[in-house]
């Protein structure tokens, strides 16, 4: 198994851009989750689906960010316009339940965003 | 004004030393939890599990001890590896979520 799989890398985009993020998640995990880790902040929760339904978006900073789930295997996480503020770690993972299965969450490997 | 960022506790101990991580949780309702380790430029990755109706939980190399009258967690590792440098995280379960700790940055001197 490849893992969650998360495109790009690094993304470096000038203020006001739209910037899309994407993941693959492990095949057969019901869960997704998009997370945002910082400095100031730490791992924050943005949004998850169950079965490509959002459930929880309450972590979502603003209407800038969106996040759609058009299938099993594919999510994209949404930021337009951007803002210096969203430079952050942004990182997918996956799980079989919504946090009971075992070994919890896979993450992927996280796309470095830098805002400038 | 002055940006104000996390204050990640810091440990540092010798290669072969045993290292203990220690995390507290908020709530005496979560009854799943999890250890992470983040290297640098990784995103986190599960080391182990342990359940409320446990107070303890062996892996390889690696403890994870649940104390539910104080709600606190730890994570000892057995002797230490340079390849254990890494940032820990716990996770509690509550609900459909895990609510991650803001981590310990684990520093293993050769």
């Amino acid at each position: 198994d490849a893992g969650v799989i998360q495109s790009p890398r690094h993304e470096v985009t000038e203020m006001g851009q739209e910037v899309t993020l994407r993941c693959k998640p492990i095949s057969g995990h019901d869960y997704l989750f998009w997370y945002r880790q910082t400095m100031m902040r730490g791992l924050e929760l943005l949004i998850y689906f169950n079965n490509n339904v959002p459930i929880d978006d309450s972590g979502m900073p603003e209407d800038r960010f969106s996040a759609k789930m058009p299938n099993a295997s594919f999510s994209t996480l949404k930021i337009q316009p951007s803002e210096p503020r969203d430079s952050a770690v942004y990182f997918c993972a996956s799980s079989l339940g919504p946090g009971q299965g075992v070994g919890g969450y896979t993450f992927g490997s996280g796309t470095r965003l830098t805002v400038v | 004004g002055e940006s104000v960022g996390l204050h990640l506790p810091t440990l540092s101990v010798q290669e072969g030393d045993n290292s203990i991580i220690n995390c507290a949780y908020s709530n005496s309702a979560s009854d799943y939890f999890i250890w992470y380790k983040q290297e640098s430029g990784k995103g986190p990755q599960f080391i182990i599990d342990i359940r409320s109706n446990m107070d303890k939980r062996q892996g390889q190399r690696v403890t994870v001890l649940l104390n539910k009258t104080v709600k606190h967690l730890s994570l000892q590792i057995a002797a230490t590896q340079p390849g254990d440098s890494a940032v820990y995280f716990c996770a509690e379960n509550r609900g459909n979520q895990f609510y991650f700790g803001t981590g310990t940055s684990l520093t293993v001197i050769p």
